[in-house]
């Protein structure tokens, strides 16, 4: 699976839209982007992933580029309870499912 | 629907010891992973199970044994015991769809202390 590179931390206020970024420039073609959270000392919580298109769910929206090279992941309204860490993770679903985590974003949410 | 449940939520154990933890895999899933979280950093692959058999390993040593029961729970076991095996413990269950595996779904760990 390819390495993805996420900001170590960012910062968001309350009913703002919190946009994550994460680069994968060596991402091969049949490797998805998938997006996980933790918050603190719970098991990750899956929100959402995609290949080329953009997604969107009741959690998040994620916008990849046309060049697959990067993406962003979009909490439209951020709430105190989004504060957590966010991992970006490029994923080859026929691999037998291995996922690859790196050290993740750390995003906290301020009132 | 109940999700990945997973047991005991926390365990303390002395260096030497052997320690079992347990995980139900989500309704409909088949395959289950599990994953050892030190404090600090993100989840590290231990392996994974399918028709009751492991079909892929990480970096970790034979002390890190597992099992998959016909009804699709499993079971890591840890011998032997170090200090540093002390940390939170996910598993995760996915289906099998042909040979993709589809989104993984974890649990909620169980917090592994070893003194």
């Amino acid at each position: 699976d390819a390495k993805t590179t996420q900001p170590p931390s960012m910062d968001c206020a309350e009913g703002r839209a919190a946009n994550l970024p994460c680069n994968h420039s060596t991402i091969s073609g049949n490797e998805y982007v998938y997006w996980y959270r933790q918050i603190h000392s719970q098991g990750p919580q899956y929100i959402i992933h995609g290949l080329k298109n953009n997604e969107t769910n009741e959690m998040a929206s994620l916008i990849i580029t046309e060049d697959r090279k990067s993406s962003t992941l979009i909490l439209p309204h951020a709430t105190l309870r989004d504060t957590a860490v966010y991992y970006c993770i490029a994923h080859l679903t026929d691999s037998w499912g291995k996922l690859q985590f790196g050290a993740g974003t750390q995003v906290v949410v301020t009132p | 629907d109940a999700g990945v449940t997973q047991s005991p939520t926390h365990l303390i154990k002395t260096r030497g010891q052997q320690v079992t933890l347990r995980c139900s895999p989500k309704s409909g899933h088949d395959t289950v992973s599990w994953y050892q979280q030190a404090l600090g950093q993100g989840p590290q692959f231990i392996f994974q199970y399918y028709e009751e058999e492991e079909r892929q390993r990480g970096n970790f040593p034979d002390r890190f044994s597992g099992h998959q029961f016909p009804n699709y729970s499993s079971e890591l076991n840890v011998n032997a015991l170090l200090l540093g095996d002390s940390a939170l413990y996910l598993c995760a269950s996915s289906a099998q769809t042909g040979y993709s595996t589809d989104t993984q779904y974890f649990g909620p760990g169980t917090r592994l202390t070893v003194l």
